[in-house]
């Protein structure tokens, strides 16, 4: 069974400062791995998709790398600010299957 | 293209209720998910739909939580009757046509808080 871990639960950081936020994956089978940004009371927001034979993605200050074979990936934000604060959910689709398999989140807030 | 479209945002009920919340995806999606988000989780998916079918629901409490996708359009999930553990935000996504290589487009979701 897919287990999805992210590290750390909670992350506080001064404004400036680049940042990395971690997901493990126990399945290493996985067709693709999502990162999502998830503000207070609303919904997900997709941020980047790696494709499993990927290894990484950018989007502006966003990179987000993949290693299936360890079963690893890391959001690097740079330059954080404080429009940045919420919680990042790491997300996997296995190859057998269409439902997302989620971590628990890290949340994250920039202080100015 | 307008999104995934949820109501009612915002739902308190007391414990034993009943409630029900409604999804309307994005024109032309086949598929339709429902994923229970309790507070400090990742969501969980609850039931996926493809049309009006059901193709997974292994994780809904079937003997108090229920689904249907009647016209293969409108997605209504109901709890019934509610415990305090159902406390969460619940989720919905649609997906064009439910294959690996699609996109799951999520909605704002509908915060249920059971008193």
């Amino acid at each position: 069974k897919q287990e999805v871990t992210q590290i750390p639960a909670a992350l506080s950081v001064p404004e400036g400062e680049n940042l990395v936020l971690n997901c493990s994956f126990t399945d290493s089978a996985i067709y693709n791995l999502q990162w999502f940004r998830q503000d207070p009371g609303k919904g997900l927001t997709s941020l980047l998709l790696i494709q499993s034979s990927q290894r990484e993605q950018t989007s502006g200050r966003l990179n987000a790398s993949l290693d299936k074979s360890s079963g690893r990936s890391t959001l690097y934000i740079a330059a954080s600010q404080p429009g940045d604060s919420a919680t990042y959910l790491c997300a996997v689709k296995n190859q057998a299957g269409t439902a997302l398999i989620f971590g628990k989140g890290t949340t994250l807030s920039v202080s100015s | 293209e307008a999104g995934v479209a949820q109501s009612p945002r915002y739902k308190i009920i007391e414990k034993r209720q009943s409630v029900a919340f409604w999804c309307n995806p994005i024109s032309g999606h086949a598929t339709l998910y429902w994923y229970q988000q309790i507070l400090g989780q990742g969501p969980k998916l609850l039931i996926q739909f493809q049309n009006n079918g059901v193709v997974d629901d292994s994780q809904l409490p079937k003997d108090r939580f229920s689904a249907e996708r009647l016209k293969g359009v409108d997605s209504t999930l109901k709890i019934q009757p509610a415990k305090l553990e159902d406390s969460a935000v619940y989720l919905c996504a649609s997906s064009r046509n439910g294959q690996t290589t699609d996109t799951q487009y999520f909605g704002p979701g509908t915060r249920l808080t059971v008193l």
